[in-house]
């Protein structure tokens, strides 16, 4: 099973801010059909996750642009600019290249 | 709108066996998987399976092959999760998802004598 592994667990930031969370793939998630399945989610409490970010880079209906999405390969990069109150929460990267897809264990966003 | 709707929270004894489910709608129900992922709490997300409403092949990841079983009643538009043999390590949110894009709001099964 391809392992992702997110850093920092952990990360304070003052609102207004910028964070990036880093996103490594045991193996490459370029699939046969070109496509890389990496995406990014945000899990707020007693919630399910929420997509933001879908094939390492396209912004999900609705989600702002202060999420960008990067990467290629096996690294990979979520970026939060201006960070607001509601961006708190877990963030998680997913991947959907190969079966059986698998997710990162997490990164908190916590206010300084 | 896309939405799945999951039954209600599950208290369950030891050994006992549960069967969740997910109600689609607002897409052709058909037309894509249905995913089903465990989360124990403070914990990370873990694919269980996927089926396939269409023809209701299934996939399984190997941990869950004894423990899960998926099915999918397309005249309701709703896809289900039974699990067997319940223990405390089953203690954990369950959530279905359409393709990752979207998700049901979870259901929280807590396995306690």
């Amino acid at each position: 099973d391809v392992v992702m592994t997110q850093t920092p667990v952990s990360m304070s930031v003052s609102l207004g801010g910028q964070v990036s969370i880093s996103c490594r793939s045991s193996q490459s998630l370029v699939h046969n059909n070109g496509n890389t399945y990496l995406s990014w989610y945000i899990q707020k409490p007693s919630q399910s996750p929420q997509l933001l970010i879908y094939k390492v880079s396209n912004r999900f209906s609705g989600i702002s642009d202060r999420f960008s999405g990067s990467g290629s390969g096996t690294d990979f990069t979520l970026k939060i600019s201006r960070v607001e109150p509601d961006d708190l929460g877990v963030y998680y990267c997913g991947q959907g290249t190969q079966y059986p897809h698998t997710f990162g264990a997490g990164t908190k966003l916590e206010l300084k | 709108e896309v939405q799945l709707q999951q039954s209600g929270p599950e208290l369950q004894r030891p050994g006992a066996s549960v069967k969740l489910s997910c109600k689609a709608s607002g897409y052709t129900f058909t037309e894509y998987y249905m995913y089903w992922v465990k989360q124990r709490p403070k914990q990370s997300l873990e694919l269980i399976g996927r089926i396939d409403p269409e023809d209701g092949s299934t996939d399984y990841v190997e941990k869950f092959k004894n423990k899960a079983t998926l099915t999918a009643d397309t005249s309701s538009n709703t896809a289900y999760m039974q699990l067997s043999s319940l223990t405390s390590e089953d203690t954990a949110t369950y959530f279905c998802a359409r393709n990752w894009l979207y998700w049901g709001q979870g259901v929280m099964v807590t396995v306690s004598s």
